[in-house]
């Protein structure tokens, strides 16, 4: 069965400061990974996937499968990037996302 | 066509009730996807269709639950005999088929009394 955990429901955090949203999963197969952010009062997005390793809004993600981790780090967070980010595997079989819980993330000024 | 819509945005029901959520997806998608996201968790996937066909629903909760895309197009979500374990979001998502992104909507928030 696959999983996706992220242990902080909450990260707080001052203008300026890294930033690293933690997602540990479990998969047989090749893995598949995303992270999704949710703005206040806005529709869940995509932020990037592991695939395409590039850097969104100075996030990027590094897929260690000896650790299967897939950590979201930004080395200067902003007040704007306060918002609820979510860890998800792709199951190729069943075309379906499987979500972690969730990490809401505080910017304080 | 801008996105993923879903209707109502929310709805208010009694136990015992049925409630019937709608989604329509971003046009060209042939992908469509229903999640379900209670307080303080992710979505959980639900069913999927691609095109008119139901590709995966042994996700789905209960036999109360049933899901439609009968043109390929617009999809409905039913719960029949609603319960209050069934108040959540209710989230649909499109994508096109080989594509891994979806796109979500902005959900359905179902509160049973």
């Amino acid at each position: 069965a696959q999983r996706v955990t992220q242990p902080e429901k909450l990260l707080s955090v001052f203008k300026g400061a890294p930033v690293e949203l933690k997602c540990n999963y479990s998969y047989s197969g090749s893995p598949e990974l995303f992270w999704y952010v949710q703005y206040s009062r806005q529709r869940l997005q995509l932020l990037l996937r592991h695939i395409s390793r590039e850097s969104i809004k100075g996030f990027t993600a590094d897929l260690n499968k000896g650790e299967t981790s897939f950590h979201l780090k930004k080395p200067f967070a902003q007040e704007e990037d306060s918002a609820m980010y979510y860890c998800a595997l792709y199951n190729n079989a069943g075309n379906m996302l499987t979500f972690g819980g969730g990490t809401r993330l505080m910017v304080k000024p | 066509d801008t996105g993923v819509s879903q209707d109502p945005r929310h709805k208010i029901t009694k136990r015992g009730q049925n409630v019937t959520f709608r989604c329509d997806p971003i046009s060209e998608h042939n992908r469509l996807y229903w999640y379900r996201q209670t307080l303080g968790q992710g979505p959980e996937f639900l069913t999927y269709f691609q095109n008119e066909a139901q590709l995966e629903k042994s996700r789905l909760l209960s036999d109360r639950f049933s899901a439609e895309r009968p043109k390929g197009s617009f999809s409905t979500l039913e719960i029949q005999r609603t319960e209050q374990g069934d108040s959540a979001m209710y989230l649909c998502a499109s994508s096109l088929a080989g594509g891994v992104e979806q796109f979500f909507g902005p959900g359905t928030r179902l509160t049973v009394l």
